[in-house]
Formats: C-alpha cells, structure tokens, sequence
C-alpha cells in the first residue's frame, strides 16, 4: 500500500505571494491533518479534515486554509506569504479518528 | 491542557550504549502515546504507539518504551544504539477532542563512534 504522499517537495516563494500544497492519503484513510514543523515553534497543528469536513483547526491566520476532496486528497492554502511561513509542512493520514497518523514526506516551503 | 515535555533537547550516547529519552504527558483521559523518529529532511516514522493494555510496548528497531500513569510518562528505551539511531525523537499523545496530535519539542540524539 502506498504510503502518505505530498507535492511538491520543495517550494520557493516571495513574500506576498500564496501557495497550494497538496496531500494523497493512504488508500482507504479518510482523516487527514496538517502540521507546520519550524525549528522555534517545533510541531504545529494546522487543521483537520474527515470525509470532506474540517472538524478542527490550530492556531493560525486565516491565511491559511485547507480542503478535502472526495477522495480524501487534501489540499492547503497559504495566501500572502510571510517570511515566518517558512517551514516544513507535513501531511498526515490515519484511518479513523483514534488511529495512529501516518505521516508524509513534507513539503519544505521557503519563503523569500 | 494537553501537553507533552521531552526534557532533554539534546543527548550523546555512545554506539552500543543503551539509551532512555524521557517524555510525560498532560491529559485528561486515557491516552494514546506514540513516539516517532525523523531523519534531517524527512517526515515523521512511528516508532510504537501504547493505546491499552500491556504498559511496555515493543516497536521497531528495536526500540521499546513503558507507559507509566502514575507517573505520566512513556519513556522510550534501547538496550543498545547504533550510528543511524542519530535523529531526533518526538514524543507525542493523540488528543482524541481535537482530532490532533499534539507533539513534544523533540530530542535530538547523537550517536558517537
């Protein structure tokens, strides 16, 4: 089985400029959640997606939002990019709500 | 609030050396514990996870970590480390209200030769 795949991997982008990342799950994994990883605020939650509805969703500008299609593929939106935006963003999936998260590669966005 | 201290942002230990990382917990209800590992550059790998029943759990590479309640702790363990154990290690617990995992600030281990 495929794992939890996320595009693109790397990303540049200039200060005022917005991003769409995009999330695959595992087959069959309907839950999928976002997290920011910078090396000062470590593991940040973003926002959680079941079956297209988002249940929940961190701390954070509503410059950032987020989506679930019907195949459970996900998708984030940065708009007007800050330098802090920097960050490895991860892409998780689990099955249900209280199985363990499988997590993706990242996708590491630079902002400039 | 939920919330997860790893203590140790750093540790060196020697190859062939046994390793514990520490991590306690706040919550509220019984807990789902995981640890995970990343590489530099890459996402999280799950080590184990303790949702019920036996408090030691074995995971991969053969790591192992012992829920304690009384204690709130879940302790990560490895009778004997190897050079590509070096990563850095989060301790994790799932909050099931949330639909989150709320995650450790992460230790980073160094493995001499």
């Amino acid at each position: 089985k495929a794992g939890v795949t996320q595009t693109p991997r790397y990303l540049i982008k200039t200060r005022g400029q917005q991003v769409t990342l995009s999330c695959s799950p595992i087959s069959g994994h309907r839950s999928v959640s976002w997290y920011q990883q910078t090396p000062g605020q470590g593991l940040q939650f973003l926002f959680e997606y079941f079956s297209e509805t988002q249940r929940n969703k961190g701390n954070f500008p509503g410059r950032f939002s987020g989506r679930q299609f019907s195949n459970s593929r996900s998708e984030m939106n940065v708009s007007t990019l800050e330098l802090g935006d920097s960050a490895l963003y991860l892409c998780a999936s689990s099955f249900g709500s209280n199985n363990e998260q499988f997590f993706g590669p990242g996708t590491r966005l630079t902002v400039l | 609030a939920q919330s997860v201290t790893q203590p140790d942002i750093h540790i060196t230990v020697s190859e062939g050396a046994s390793l514990e990382l520490r991590c306690n917990y706040s919550y509220g209800a019984t807990p789902y514990l995981f640890w995970y590992v990343q590489s530099p550059g890459q996402g999280l790998q799950l080590l184990l996870k303790y949702f019920s029943g036996d408090t030691l759990v074995q995971g991969i590479k053969g790591f192992e970590a012992e829920f304690k309640r009384s204690q709130s702790s879940f302790n990560l363990r490895k009778p004997s480390v190897h050079w590509s154990d070096a990563a850095e290690y989060f301790c994790a617990v799932y909050d099931t209200g949330g639909f989150k995992t709320i995650f450790g600030a992460g230790t980073r281990l160094f493995v001499k030769a």
